[in-house]
C-alpha cells in the first residue's frame, strides 16, 4: 500500500550545524511532496513543497531535495538555530486530482543544542 | 490574528459523553479537514469537506461525525467517547491548491 515514512525519528544537532531530514516514499505516482514543521503545541507549519518533475528546490535556509529513482525525499536545514527544533514531517500528494489528501510520515523529531 | 482557531484547545471527558471539537477560519477557504495525531504517528485524516454540502469521510472517521456550519466553520463530534479517542485533534484548511493551513490543535483526553 501507499505510506510514507522517515527513516529517523529523532535527530540532534549542534547550533550552526546543516540538519538532514529524510523521508521515503512508497507511491511513485505522487505528484507533490510538502515538508511540514511542528513545534510543540503548535500545528504543522508549511515550510517547502516539491513537485514531482523537480530534482531540487530551495527556500530560505532549507532545501529539498527529491530522488525518484530510489523514492526519497529529504530536507536540508542550513545553519541549525534552535529555533528549528521540532517535529518535521514530510507529506505527498498523490496525483489524479485527489490533492485534497496529504498522507503524512511519521515524524522526525529534531533537537539543536546550543 | 490566528487564521485558524480551535476551540477548545484542551479537554477531558469522561467515557461515553458527546464533545464537540469547533473550527473556524479567516482565510476564505472552502476546503476544510479534521486530522488527529497520536503519539509516534503522522496525522490522519477523519473528514474533508470542499464546501458547505460537500463532506467525506477520511481514513478514520468511525466514532466521529461532522458538521459545516458555514464556509468558515467546521465541526467535529465524538458522539459517544471513548479512550482510545485520546489524541490530539487538528483542523486545516485550503483552497482549491494543495496547500493546508492548520490549526493549533485540541487535545482531547478521554478517562
Amino acid at each position: 500500500g501507499e505510506s510514507v515514512g522517515l527513516h529517523l525519528p529523532t535527530l540532534s544537532v549542534q547550533e550552526g550545524d546543516n540538519s538532514i531530514i529524510n523521508c521515503a516514499y512508497s507511491n511513485s505516482a505522487s505528484d507533490y511532496f510538502i515538508w511540514y514543521k511542528q513545534e510543540s503545541g503548535k500545528g504543522p507549519q508549511f515550510i517547502i513543497d516539491i513537485r514531482s518533475n523537480m530534482d531540487k528546490r530551495q527556500g530560505q535556509r532549507v532545501t529539498v531535495l527529491l530522488n525518484k529513482t530510489v523514492k526519497h525525499l529529504s530536507l536540508q536545514i542550513a545553519a541549525t538555530q534552535p529555533g528549528d527544533s521540532a517535529v518535521y514531517f514530510c507529506a505527498e500528494i498523490p496525483s489524479g486530482g485527489s490533492n485534497y489528501k496529504l498522507t503524512f510520515g511519521k515524524g522526525t523529531l529534531l533537537t539543536v543544542n546550543p | 490574528d490566528a487564521d485558524v482557531t480551535q476551540t477548545p484547545r484542551n479537554r477531558i471527558t469522561k467515557t461515553g459523553k458527546r464533545i464537540m471539537l469547533e473550527c473556524s477560519q479567516t482565510k476564505g477557504h472552502d476546503r476544510m479537514y479534521w486530522y488527529r495525531q497520536d503519539p509516534g504517528l503522522g496525522l490522519r485524516l477523519i473528514y474533508y469537506s470542499f464546501d458547505v454540502k460537500d463532506i467525506n469521510k477520511g481514513e478514520i472517521s468511525d466514532g466521529y461525525s461532522v458538521s459545516r456550519q458555514a464556509q468558515a466553520k467546521f465541526s467535529l463530534s465524538l458522539e459517544s467517547a471513548i479512550p482510545n479517542q485520546t489524541a490530539l485533534y487538528f483542523c486545516a484548511t485550503s483552497d482549491a491548491r494543495w496547500e493546508q493551513f492548520f490549526g493549533p490543535g485540541t487535545r482531547l483526553t478521554v478517562l
